[in-house]
């Protein structure tokens, strides 16, 4: 799996968008992008996958510029919900484990 | 909405004791996971299970480690003989479609062994 880089951590003000950038340089031709969330003591969730240009759904935007080596998961309006930790992961769509960095830790502030 | 579900919450036991934790993932799923987060760490993979056998496994998911999915609905992890370092929060999760990265994950077990 190509290994990925992304901020340990950011911090925001509710109503701004948030940014957060993932670097995946060795990203390969089968692999797809894919971001998680997650609360504290809870499961990861799902977000958001792509594989090239812009995916976009109700929770945020998934921008990947052409040549795949970096992504950005875009949160619109950030709320004090949307604090958690955000995984970028980069992987074949045929393997089934995901793999885990420490991610990003996003805290919206009032 | 279909949610991946998972008891006990929390389980406490004695080091050497075994241990099973239950999860039901979603029905109409066929790939299934177990993955642990020790407190303060990153999630790691254990195993992942379809059509009956286990089809991937990390070098955690060692002899006192087994799955099983004893009827159509639930899906089990055991821990033989716990170890102190096995206390951690054991997530179960399931996905459907053949090559989906979106995985579906449930509430998580705490399992504390002392």
């Amino acid at each position: 799996l190509a290994k990925t880089t992304q901020p340990i951590s950011m911090d925001s003000y509710e109503g701004q968008e948030v940014n957060i950038t993932c670097s995946h340089n060795n990203i390969a031709t089968n692999d797809y992008i894919t971001w998680y969330q997650q609360f504290p003591s809870q499961g990861p969730r799902f977000i958001i996958q792509g594989y090239k240009t812009k995916v976009t759904n109700e929770v945020a935007s998934l921008f990947i510029p052409a040549d795949r080596k970096s992504s950005t998961l875009s949160l619109p309006r950030v709320s004090l919900s949307d604090t958690a930790v955000y995984y970028c992961l980069v992987g074949d769509t045929g393997r089934r484990a995901l793999t885990f960095g420490s991610g990003t830790r996003l805290q919206v502030q009032p | 909405e279909p949610e991946v579900t998972q008891t006990p919450s929390h389980q406490v036991t004695q080091m050497g004791q075994e241990v099973i934790l239950r999860c039901v993932p979603i029905s109409n799923h066929l790939y299934f996971y177990w993955y642990r987060q020790i407190l303060g760490q990153k999630v790691e993979f254990l195993v992942s299970f379809y059509n009956n056998e286990i089809s991937e496994k990390s070098e955690i998911f060692d002899d006192q480690f087994s799955v099983e999915r004893p009827d159509g609905s639930n899906f089990t992890l055991k821990i033989r003989s716990t170890k102190l370092e096995d206390s951690a929060m054991y997530f179960c999760a399931s996905s459907g479609a053949r090559g989906s990265y979106e995985q579906y994950f449930g509430p998580g077990t705490r399992l504390t062994v002392t």
